[in-house]
């Protein structure tokens, strides 16, 4: 089945230590998304992919941020990483010719 | 700055009632909005879309209204289900061909058996 793909589902680094997430489709999408989710809270989008073309939310802090290499992958580095940055982690995908957003199962990090 | 109010309380009903959610914005004019679930510790799962010339909106049990005069959606579920527990987030279209969306923060449904 087509699909988002998150890699690890759960990460836990140490405080300041760089992270990497990754993120695989198989649905062709030309857009991609990093959403980062706290407890009980909306997601929150930091950047996106439309194509090759980044695009990064005008809150997102400098410490996040991302890669994609190709169409199918996408990587969410977290150069050093706070207690505040502990929290899920969403990948999704759209076509531009479409509405919908297909999510990833999610990577949730924790910070020591 | 745009808004999104979901019910921040859980919502608690028996088994074969109708849960209704609701979803509430400010200072925007979305050309769509759309409803995802999520289950604990996992992606949102989209459900159903309505757009702005749209009132209403059904997929089997399921049925949305969109009233742009009073920028309300309500979501509703009829005949539900314990499977049916889960958090429900509602989302606006925040314009461009790259499909953003705004969430909201997301109604805890929980169905008693």
């Amino acid at each position: 089945d087509a699909m988002v793909i998150q890699n690890p589902r759960y990460q836990v680094t140490q405080f300041g230590k760089p992270v990497t997430l990754s993120c695989s489709q198989t649905l062709n999408h030309n857009v991609m998304y990093w959403y980062q989710q706290k407890s009980s809270q909306a997601p929150k989008l930091l950047f996106h992919y439309y194509d090759k073309d980044f695009n990064n939310e005008a809150d997102t802090p400098d410490n996040f941020q991302s890669r994609r290499p190709n169409t199918s992958f996408c990587f969410l580095d977290i150069r050093s990483p706070g207690l505040g940055d502990a929290a899920m982690y969403l990948c999704a995908t759209s076509s531009s010719q479409g509405n919908i957003q297909y999510f990833g199962a999610g990577t949730r990090l924790s910070v020591l | 700055s745009q808004k999104i109010e979901q019910n921040s309380e859980a919502l608690n009903i028996q088994e074969g009632k109708t849960a209704t959610l609701t979803c509430n914005y400010t200072n925007y004019s979305p050309a769509y909005l759309q409803w995802y679930r999520q289950d604990p510790g996992r992606g949102p799962v989209f459900l159903l879309l309505i757009r702005e010339n749209e009132k209403e909106k059904r997929k089997e049990r399921l049925k949305v209204t969109f009233d742009t005069t009073l920028k309300q959606s309500l979501f509703h579920i009829t005949a539900s289900q314990p499977a049916d527990s889960a958090t429900y987030l509602c989302a606006l279209e925040v314009g461009g061909a790259t499909n953003k969306l705004i969430f909201g923060t997301g109604t805890l449904l929980a169905v008693q058996p």
